[in-house]
This record gives structure tokens, C-alpha cells and sequence, in this order.
């Protein structure tokens, strides 16, 4: 059974404080392993996919690594605005972008505070 | 472009009522899929579709019925609505060659 675990449960930083998010999993076959970002009443919205151990993807202060068994989100110098729930998902074989099913962890509520 | 719409996006039902979720996309994608997002739970799959006339079950798919006669919608339904199905749904859509699933807006359901 695939398995994706996120910690912390929750973060508070001071605008300007680096930190990293964990995501853990255990699947047999990864196809994909996907980063969302989810704000209050909406719908989660893409950040990343990463494929093979070793590859990683940045966008503005966002940068996501991957290893065989965890992915680490790192947040450089974050501002109030990246306040919001990082959901860490991964997919097992199938193909395309995931709609055919993905394994969601709980989430990392991250508040930034000005 | 309105990329994956859901309707409604709120709902109250009274116990053994039915009703459906609606889900539409204009993007053209061939997979969508259907999550339910509880407290402490984080999303689980109900049921997905790799494409018109296909659907299969996810992790959560009793008490929800699905069907795909069209690329473009996927509609959820629930025949006899239970207090433990009150969540938050979320549809979502992919193209098969795609690196990522686009999300709707989510349909907030409570059972009473």
C-alpha cells in the first residue's frame, strides 16, 4: 500500500526564515512524486513533479528535491504570502499527469508571519 | 480557458437524499479523477476515468457512483446521502502525457 507521510503537521516562520518540509513515502514503482499548494476554500495548486532521485525543481523561493524514500520542499526567505497548506502526493505507475490517481499526504500548514 | 469547474460549490443534503456533483473540463484531458478532502485525512480517491466510457474505484469509492459518456465531464453521484460522505470534493484532470492533475475549486457537501 502506498504511503505518503508530511511533517511538520504545521510551521510558523518569521517572514525571512528558511525552512524545509518533509515529505516521506513508500510505493512500490514510483512514477511521480508532486508538490501542491492549497489555500484556504480552494483547490490545490500545482508546484512541481519530480521523477528520479537526485533531480530537483525550483520556482521563485520554492525549491523541491527528491530522494529514494523522501522529498524536502525548502522555502528560502519566505514571505507572508506563502502562507498556505504544502501537499506532498505520489503516484505509482499509470501515466500522465496523475488524474488517474494520487496518494495524498496530510499536508504542512505553514503560516508566515510578517 | 476555465480549466476544471465544479458545481455546486456548496450543498447541504438530508439524510437518503441523492444528488450529483457535477465536473467539467475544457482542457481536452483524457484522465479525471474524484477526491474527497476530510479533516486530518488529507485527500483520498473516490473514483477516476482514463477516458470516455472507462471509470474505475479508488480508495473510498462506496456510497459514490460515476460515469464518463463525454471527455469533458465526470459527474459524481450519491444514491442515499450518509452523514459520514459530509467533505469537501475536489474533481481533478490530466492529459496522459501530462507532468501534472489541475484541480477544481472543490463542492463543500454537509449531510444532516
Amino acid at each position: 500500500e502506498d504511503q505518503v507521510t508530511q511533517s511538520p503537521e504545521a510551521l510558523r516562520l518569521q517572514e525571512g526564515e528558511s525552512s524545509s518540509l518533509n515529505c516521506s513515502y513508500t510505493v512500490s514503482g514510483l512514477r511521480g512524486l508532486f508538490w501542491y499548494r492549497q489555500d484556504p476554500g480552494k483547490g490545490p495548486e500545482f508546484l512541481f513533479t519530480l521523477y528520479s532521485a537526485g533531480e530537483e525543481k525550483e520556482k521563485e523561493r520554492l525549491k523541491a528535491t527528491l530522494t529514494k524514500k523522501e522529498s524536502f520542499l525548502h522555502i528560502t526567505a519566505p514571505k507572508p504570502e506563502d502562507s498556505a497548506t504544502y501537499l506532498c502526493a505520489v503516484q505509482a505507475g499509470g501515466s500522465g499527469g496523475g488524474a488517474d490517481g494520487l496518494t495524498f499526504g496530510k499536508g504542512t500548514h505553514l503560516i508566515i508571519q510578517p | 480557458n476555465a480549466g476544471v469547474t465544479q458545481t455546486p460549490k456548496f450543498q447541504v443534503l438530508k439524510t437518503g437524499q441523492s444528488m450529483t456533483l457535477q465536473c467539467a473540463q475544457d482542457m481536452n484531458h483524457e484522465y479525471m479523477s474524484w477526491y474527497r478532502q476530510d479533516p486530518g485525512m488529507g485527500l483520498r480517491l473516490i473514483h477516476y476515468s482514463v477516458g470516455a466510457g472507462i471509470t474505475d474505484q479508488g480508495e473510498v469509492p462506496n456510497g459514490y457512483n460515476v460515469s464518463r459518456s463525454t471527455t469533458e465531464d465526470f459527474p459524481l453521484r450519491l444514491l442515499s446521502a450518509a452523514p459520514s460522505q459530509t467533505s469537501v470534493y475536489f474533481c481533478a484532470s490530466s492529459s496522459f502525457d501530462a507532468t501534472e492533475a489541475f484541480f477544481g475549486q472543490g463542492t463543500r457537501l454537509t449531510v444532516v
